[in-house]
């Protein structure tokens, strides 16, 4: 099955400053890449996404690169907020036809990144 | 994601009890999750439905069961077999199809007494 490396665990930076979260992934044949923000006690919430047939996004602060022959990906966010704090988590899915029938809808997450954007 | 509910937010369970957490979603999808998320760790899916009374098992179904009766609602039981049921559970939902996003429940913490 997938298998979905993240790093760091734990990134601290000034605010202003950039950071930047890197997830590799096994499957080759994944084409579905979301990360999710998630403040503390709260739910995960997304907060952007990428498909295989796309090598960049961004979404003003926020951009995702992905680099289908390396088989990582990464979130990069520009002048870092306080409000930016929290714990970030990179997925991956296959979703499509395959022999042996359709699959789809079920993510791999990473591990999570911790970050802590200091005043 | 106000249209994912769950309840309770707290839980406890005794030794060899079995306890049940609900979810309920009014975004007219097709498709819902359960995940378990531990300190440290990322999310892992236990159970996933893509269609009503259809369910598929995820990475770590030993000790769960669901049941998809409605489109409306995917409750978890968390049974006795399952010996270390202590963790933070999440429900999503997503449309129906290839990459679609999952949105997420608030969750419930359950814990042992």
């Amino acid at each position: 099955g997938e298998n979905v490396e993240q790093h760091p665990s734990t990134l601290s930076v000034q605010e202003g400053d950039s950071a930047v979260i890197k997830c590799t992934y096994s499957d080759s044949a994944s084409n579905y890449f979301p990360w999710y923000k998630q403040e503390l006690g709260k739910r995960p919430q997304l907060i952007i996404d990428i498909r295989s047939n796309v090598g960049e996004k961004k979404d003003q602060r926020i951009a995702v690169t992905l680099n289908k022959t390396a088989k990582h990906f990464s979130l990069h966010i520009t002048e870092t907020q306080p409000e930016d704090s929290a714990v970030y988590f990179c997925a991956a899915s296959w979703g499509g036809r395959r022999a042996g029938g359709t699959s789809y809808g079920k993510l791999t997450f990473g591990q999570g990144t911790i970050l802590t954007v200091h005043p | 994601d106000g249209g994912i509910t769950q309840s309770p937010k707290y839980l406890f369970r005794k030794e060899g009890q079995n306890v049940t957490l609900s979810c309920e979603q009014n975004l007219n999808h097709d498709a819902m999750y359960w995940y378990r998320q531990d300190p440290g760790q990322g999310l892992r899916l236990i159970y996933y439905s893509q269609i009503v009374n259809d369910f598929q098992k995820g990475d770590i179904a030993e000790g769960y069961s669901v049941s998809r009766e409605k489109k409306e609602s995917f409750p978890l039981t968390v049974t006795s077999a399952q010996k270390n049921p202590t963790a933070f559970y999440l429900c999503a939902s997503s449309r129906r199809g290839p990459n679609q996003p999952q949105h997420f429940g608030d969750g419930t913490r359950l814990s042992i007494l």
